[in-house]
């Protein structure tokens, strides 16, 4: 298992289009998480999931977005109706099921709304 | 309210001088886990520390040293002996236990930038 990976690596697209983005967490993780990161700034916390059950979800997320993680394996994340302000980087992280244990992210999927 | 403050959005070392990057955080929680992340410009999230709300020890990892006091909820960052490549920004976050759902939560980022 070589880390968490997330496909695509970019996306462009025009706006009140949707967008789906896949993550592969590492295997033995059970806590999977999304954030949205824009320039200058820290990731801003999304959705988490605990296996296939998503445990929280920030009220930052509009009813646009949607996340899912099937069997507890890979997740996704769709954006809906996408907006400009929608434009970010989007990163996945995996964890162990520990307080103190760090979580480890992906390369993130950079999204363009044109 | 804020969880995890980072007061310094912009820092400057000289090379191989030392730097404290300052966290502050909030919890109510008494489980709860300190870390720090490296982003450099290629953009990965690199994991730095760690430290445990139990454990006693401030936890250190080479260079890296986690000035933890509880009492004042902060857990500063210590690089030592900077090196150019430590240009980056750095994200304290915390993990809490159950009241806080066992989600990690970052803060604003402090830009280190090392000067030659």
């Amino acid at each position: 298992d070589t880390g968490v990976s997330q496909d695509p690596r970019h996306k462009i697209t025009k706006r009140g289009q949707n967008v789906t983005f896949r993550c592969d967490p590492i295997s033995e993780h059970n806590r999977l998480y999304w954030y949205r990161q824009t320039l200058g700034q820290g990731p801003e916390f999304l959705t988490y999931f605990q296996n296939e059950a998503q445990l929280e979800k920030s009220r930052l997320l509009s009813d646009r977005f949607s996340a899912e993680r099937p069997k507890g394996s890979f997740s996704t994340l769709e954006i809906q109706r996408t907006e400009q302000g929608d434009s970010a980087m989007y990163l996945c992280a995996s964890s162990p099921d520990r307080v103190v244990a760090e979580a480890f992210f992906g390369q993130g999927t950079r999204l363009t709304v044109v | 309210a804020q969880k995890i403050t980072q007061t310094q959005p912009g820092m400057f070392v000289q090379e191989k001088e030392a730097v404290t990057l300052d966290c502050t955080y909030d919890t109510s929680d008494q489980s709860y886990g300190l870390f720090w992340y490296k982003q450099p410009s290629s953009g990965e999230m690199i994991f730095l520390i760690y430290q445990g709300s139990y454990d006693e020890q401030n936890a250190t990892e080479g260079r890296y040293s986690l000035n933890f006091q509880k009492a004042r909820k902060s857990a500063n960052l210590v690089i030592s002996a900077s090196q150019l490549g430590d240009s980056a920004m750095y994200f304290c976050a915390m993990r809490e236990g159950r009241t806080g759902g066992f989600k990690t939560i970052f803060g604003a980022g402090t830009r280190l930038f090392v000067k030659a």
